[in-house]
């Protein structure tokens, strides 16, 4: 079954610190993952995909086949990275997307 | 073009009622994607067109729902004799197909539903 586990609701952090948002993924074949971030009172977006291996907003992630991971990391937390990120895969030709959970980044000054 | 919209953005009915949604998407994007998203979880795929044609949905599409897209350009989700469960964002996307694996999909505000 293609399934998107981001097993923490909410991580807390302080501005300055690291910042890990965990995925993990079940998918039979070559996934497409992405991250998708919505702010306060804004729409979904994307913010980065493994196949373009950018740093987006200082954001990095990277696919781990053998741990079926695609965690989030950022080096230094911003107070504007406070948003709800969604970890997703990709279907192969339909482009349908299957979500996490989410997990609700707070950032404190 | 100020992107995906979506219409209305709220909408409370009674149990038992039919509504309908409407999504309008990027102009010339010719795949348009309807996502559900209830409370404390991600958006879930219900279905998505390819112009005007509907090319998969979801089992969570049940009898009572009905997606169109009958020109390749709009489209409308009806929820017939709606449930409590029904309750939820309706969310709409739409992207163009291109010659790259993927194709970036742009989400709409959403519609929220609530049924009483």
């Amino acid at each position: 079954a293609q399934r998107v586990t981001q097993p923490e609701k909410l991580l807390s952090v302080f501005k300055g610190a690291p910042v890990e948002l965990k995925c993990n993924y079940s998918y039979s074949g070559s996934p497409e993952l992405f991250w998708y971030v919505q702010y306060s009172r804004q729409r979904l977006q994307l913010l980065l995909r493994h196949i373009s291996r950018e740093s987006i907003k200082g954001f990095t992630a990277d696919l781990n086949k053998g741990e079926t991971s695609f965690h989030l990391k950022k080096p230094f937390a911003q107070e504007e990275d406070s948003a709800m990120y969604y970890c997703a895969l990709s279907s192969y030709n339909t482009d349908k997307l299957i979500f996490g959970t989410g997990t609700r980044l707070q950032v404190f000054p | 073009d100020t992107g995906v919209s979506q219409d209305p953005r709220h909408k409370i009915t009674k149990r038992g009622q039919n509504v309908t949604f409407r999504c309008d998407p990027i102009s010339e994007h010719n795949r348009l994607y309807w996502y559900r998203q209830t409370l404390g979880q991600g958006p879930e795929f219900l279905t998505y067109f390819q112009n005007e044609a509907q090319l998969e949905k979801s089992r969570l599409l049940s009898d009572r729902f009905s997606a169109e897209r009958p020109k390749g350009s709009f489209s409308t989700l009806e929820i017939q004799r709606t449930e409590q469960g029904d309750s939820a964002m309706y969310l709409c996307a739409s992207s163009l197909v291109g010659t790259g694996f993927y194709n970036e999909q742009f989400f709409g505000p959403g519609t929220r539903l609530t049924v009483l």
